[in-house]
């Protein structure tokens, strides 16, 4: 498809699991961002890339929390040790580049926790 | 530090009846401002974005933001809704790169 694709869309796991979430950007989009939307609040920035690299992961919230791009395409996300908390709807976004601000959005994977 | 306030959680507007939404912001340099919306079902969609120049900005679905430094508001207009304008809207800050900070979001709800 030509947007931003997100698997898997629902994802429900147990405490203490290991989850891995990913993201295919737009083709020729070289930034792609992550962020995480609780329930009745905004987008969470977690972690922007620029091309392979993570140009900025200030928001991942602790270590138990990854993410990866390695050939500056696909990305995943990997969170360790879940925890209730990380209940959440995972974000992934793609901009062209790092200048327009205009960030492309998946529809998320809902991550549950139980 | 920045944030980003949108004092209304929730809105009821007739559709054909003119809508504001509200964004305060705070932020250390120079704002970058967006408008995003969130549709059931859908992604997050740019409405529009200001960086410099004119503050009333025009965007997609007929909607228009004003910039206005001395209020630190970017709030949302829309002259006439649709009841295809029923969504969540998020105003945003951030730099150009993406690291942008989300307000909590303001419901819309359109009635006939």
């Amino acid at each position: 498809g030509a947007g931003v694709s997100q698997t898997p869309s629902n994802k429900v796991t147990e405490k203490g699991k290991y989850v891995e979430l990913r993201c295919d950007p737009i083709s020729g989009h070289t930034a792609l961002y992550w962020y995480r939307q609780s329930l009745g609040q905004g987008p969470e920035f977690l972690i922007y890339f620029q091309g392979t690299g993570a140009a900025d992961d200030s928001g991942l919230p602790n270590d138990r929390f990854f993410a990866v791009r390695p050939e500056g395409s696909v990305s995943t996300l990997k969170i360790q040790r879940t925890e209730r908390g990380d209940s959440a709807v995972y974000l992934c976004a793609s901009s062209p580049d790092s200048q327009t601000g205009e960030l492309f959005f998946g529809e998320g994977s809902r991550l549950t926790v139980l | 530090a920045q944030s980003v306030t949108q004092p209304d959680i929730h809105i009821t507007v007739s559709e054909g009846a003119s809508l504001e939404l509200r964004c305060n912001y705070s932020y250390g340099a120079t704002p970058y401002l967006f408008w995003y919306v969130q549709s059931p079902g859908q992604g997050l969609q740019l409405l529009l974005k200001y960086f410099s120049g004119d503050t009333l900005v025009q965007g997609i679905k007929g909607f228009e933001a004003e910039f206005k430094r001395s209020q630190s508001s970017f709030n949302l207009r829309k002259p006439s809704v649709h009841w295809s304008d029923a969504a969540e809207y998020f105003c945003a800050v951030g730099p150009p790169w993406g690291k942008l900070q989300f307000g909590a979001g303001t419901q819309v709800v359109v009635t006939p």
